[in-house]
């Protein structure tokens, strides 16, 4: 199971950009990455997927280089409400390992 | 989309007493759930793999005599918190992967044990 490494917290402003990288230096080769977000007392929700290059969607975009031992989560200008927790998940489907790392605790400011 | 749903949303119990959360996939079928506990500003810890007909695989230092699984069908899979302490109390989570597989992990809205 790839391991994960991820900023403990990031502040930004609302309109911001933003983007959290995470490493993953021992992704194998069927592992996919996956990015969930968490609010107080909910269950994380899927954000995006994604197996290399760039996959974007209509919330974020994820950005893989080509050794996939990194991604990076886009949020193109956020808002208060993506105040959360951001995890970031490498594996394989049919491993079915889903263990989260410490995440990334995104505080939007107005 | 593949929806998990989770019941209770929150419990408050007697120490001593048991408890038991139900985890839904609603219009899908889930051979594997996932069962997660998470205290205040810390991460989700998989506690277990349950596993529709068979005997659930839990983690190192959870206890499966305390929280019992139990995947009896392709739709439901509950877990039991027995004799429950205080120390007990967290947020419980479940999870089932997502049918397509293109949307990584459903996740149920958790439940919140309190125990007094």
């Amino acid at each position: 199971l790839a391991k994960t490494t991820q900023p403990i917290s990031m502040d930004s402003y609302e309109g911001q950009e933003v983007n959290i990288t995470c490493s993953h230096n021992n992704i194998a080769t069927n592992d996919y990455i996956t990015w969930y977000q968490q609010f107080p007392s909910q269950g994380p929700r899927f954000i995006i997927q994604g197996y290399k290059t760039k996959v974007t969607n209509e919330v974020a975009s994820l950005f893989i280089p080509a050794d996939r031992k990194s991604s990076t989560l886009s949020l193109p200008r956020v808002s208060l409400s993506d105040t959360a927790v951001y995890y970031c998940l490498v594996g394989d489907w049919n491993n079915n390992d889903m263990r989260f790392g410490a995440g990334t605790r995104l505080t939007v400011k107005p | 989309g593949a929806v998990v749903s989770q019941h209770p949303s929150w419990v408050i119990c007697k120490s001593g007493t048991s408890v038991k959360i139900e985890c839904r996939s609603l219009d899908f079928q889930a051979t594997t759930m996932f069962w997660y506990r998470q205290f205040p500003k810390q991460s989700l810890m998989l506690m277990a793999t349950s596993n529709e007909g068979s005997k659930a695989t839990y983690e190192q230092g959870v206890e499966k005599d305390k929280f019992l699984i139990n995947h009896a069908s392709l739709t439901l899979s509950t877990l039991t918190v027995t004799s429950a302490h205080p120390e007990d109390s967290s947020f419980y989570i479940c999870s089932a992967p997502e049918p397509t597989g293109r949307y990584g992990y459903t996740f149920g809205s958790g439940t919140r044990l309190t125990v007094v």
